[in-house]
């Protein structure tokens, strides 16, 4: 069975970093091109970024670039998001999720904070 | 950037009723490369379609979904008590990828 497992949100200062981690399971990791997606407080979904299997693609969506990071380790079959100088729009549940394109697995979300 | 606008935002209907969901694109979405999710509260989406029209494994035939280019639709034939929920369509045909607002579906 495919597992994504979500940790490392919480509350953090505006201008403050954060590391996200997703630990999966079920399946061969370094198979798959891996997503990070989220979702504001009651808003909608919004795509954050995503990596290829061997890591050496990297795409993020406009609002992030320059300050997150999207890694992973395949010998640990773990995804992560680097998040530095975050802001009050940061504010989101954050799911990491399989796949380049349309997602099927999805873990169960961390949430991230940015207040004072 | 495609942009996805879904209508209408709230869709009040009884179950065994038919919901009929709208995804428009300010752009061709290419191959038709357009899926549709389904969230409930305090839960990660649920992927129902992929590539516009093909369901996902283990979802009800009830759901289906056509369209292609800038107008797609999810049409759900009868509605479960389950399927009250917020649906989403998302496009991954280009980057980046893009997410419609959402359509919330009730019990009237």
């Amino acid at each position: 069975e495919v597992q994504l497992e979500n940790s490392g949100g919480g509350l953090v200062q505006p201008g403050g970093s954060l590391r996200l981690s997703c630990a999966a399971s079920g399946f061969t990791f370094s198979d798959y091109w891996m997503t990070w997606v989220r979702q504001a407080p009651g808003k909608g979904l919004e795509w954050v970024a995503n990596i290829k299997q061997d890591g050496s693609e990297k795409y993020y969506v406009d609002s992030v670039k320059g300050r997150f990071t999207i890694s992973r380790d395949n010998a640990k079959n773990s995804l992560y998001l680097q998040m530095n100088s975050l802001r009050a729009g940061d504010t989101a549940v954050y799911y990491c999720s399989r796949g380049a394109t349309a997602w099927k697995n999805w873990g169960q979300g961390t949430l991230v904070t940015v207040s004072s | 950037e495609i942009v996805l606008t879904q209508s209408p935002a709230t869709l009040p209907l009884s179950p065994g009723e038919r919901a009929t969901l709208s995804c428009g694109a300010s752009q061709s979405v290419p191959s038709s490369y357009l899926a549709w999710y389904q969230q409930k509260p305090g839960l990660a989406p649920r992927l129902l379609i992929y590539d516009a029209s093909n369901r996902d494994t283990g979802i009800p035939d009830r759901f289906s979904g056509s369209g292609s280019g800038t107008d797609f639709t999810l049409t759900i034939s009868r509605l479960e008590p389950e399927d009250f929920a917020v649906y989403y369509c998302q496009q991954y045909g280009s980057s980046p990828l893009t997410f419609g607002g959402g359509t919330k579906v009730e019990i009237k």
